[in-house]
């Protein structure tokens, strides 16, 4: 079994500033592990993802995550924060091989970016 | 077109009526999932299915049907709607490998139980 744990369900920043958005996961197997992001009124997208080999992940629109299997954690961060980032940013995780994939998605994160 | 489409798109409906929501998807993905999203409490899957003869029930399957036509659409039925099915509904598609690849999502259907 997996789940999700989304520190914080509302970040805000400054324009410029570093975005981090915390995520911490549980699985019995090694894990695969998903940003998403929506924006307002639209579905999700998928931000970046860890399967195996490098656990730093980099993503689309400047953000990277790295995954740390001592602390369970795939934080999601981005240098310097935009106006467009502003959206709902979603964890998720699911069980590596077999045939019982499905994804479990933490809470959400919204991130308010201020001028 | 969109890899997953999603209809209807907005829905406001009465409390006891039948309702269906569809989707469709060009990705020739094997496996399509049902979630709901609600304010705080993320995305939760309702019904889930790896090909046509093969449906399950997600975590919150309660009040719900599914029904897999083709590998291409798979729509969500509540039979009698009630209040607190008032929600944000996803469609998504997977391919039938491990996934690896995650989630192409619809762009959601939003439904109002009045």
């Amino acid at each position: 079994a997996q789940s999700v744990t989304q520190l914080g369900s509302h970040v805000s920043v400054s324009e410029g500033a570093l975005v981090l958005l915390r995520c911490n996961y549980s699985s019995s197997v090694p894990p695969y592990l998903f940003w998403y992001v929506q924006y307002p009124n639209q579905g999700l997208q998928l931000l970046l993802k860890y399967t195996t080999g490098a656990t730093l992940v980099k993503g689309i629109n400047g953000f990277e995550a790295e995954f740390k299997k001592s602390e369970t954690s795939f934080h999601l961060t981005k240098p310097s924060a935009h106006m467009s980032d502003a959206a709902e940013y979603f964890c998720a995780v699911s069980g590596s091989g077999g045939s019982n994939y499905k994804l479990t998605f933490g809470k959400g994160t919204l991130l308010t970016v201020n001028p | 077109d969109a890899d997953v489409t999603q209809t209807p798109r907005n829905r406001i409906t009465k409390t006891g009526k039948r309702i269906m929501l569809e989707c469709s998807q060009t990705k020739g993905h094997d496996r399509m999932y049902w979630y709901r999203q609600d304010p705080g409490l993320g995305l939760r899957l309702i019904y889930y299915s790896f090909d046509v003869k093969d449906i399950n029930k997600g975590e919150i399957s309660d009040g719900y049907s599914v029904s897999r036509q083709a590998q291409a659409k798979f729509s969500l039925s509540l039979e009698s709607a009630i209040p607190n099915q008032t929600a944000l509904y996803f469609c998504a598609t997977s391919e039938g490998t491990g996934g690896v690849d995650g989630y192409t999502f619809g762009s959601g259907t939003r439904l109002t139980v009045v």
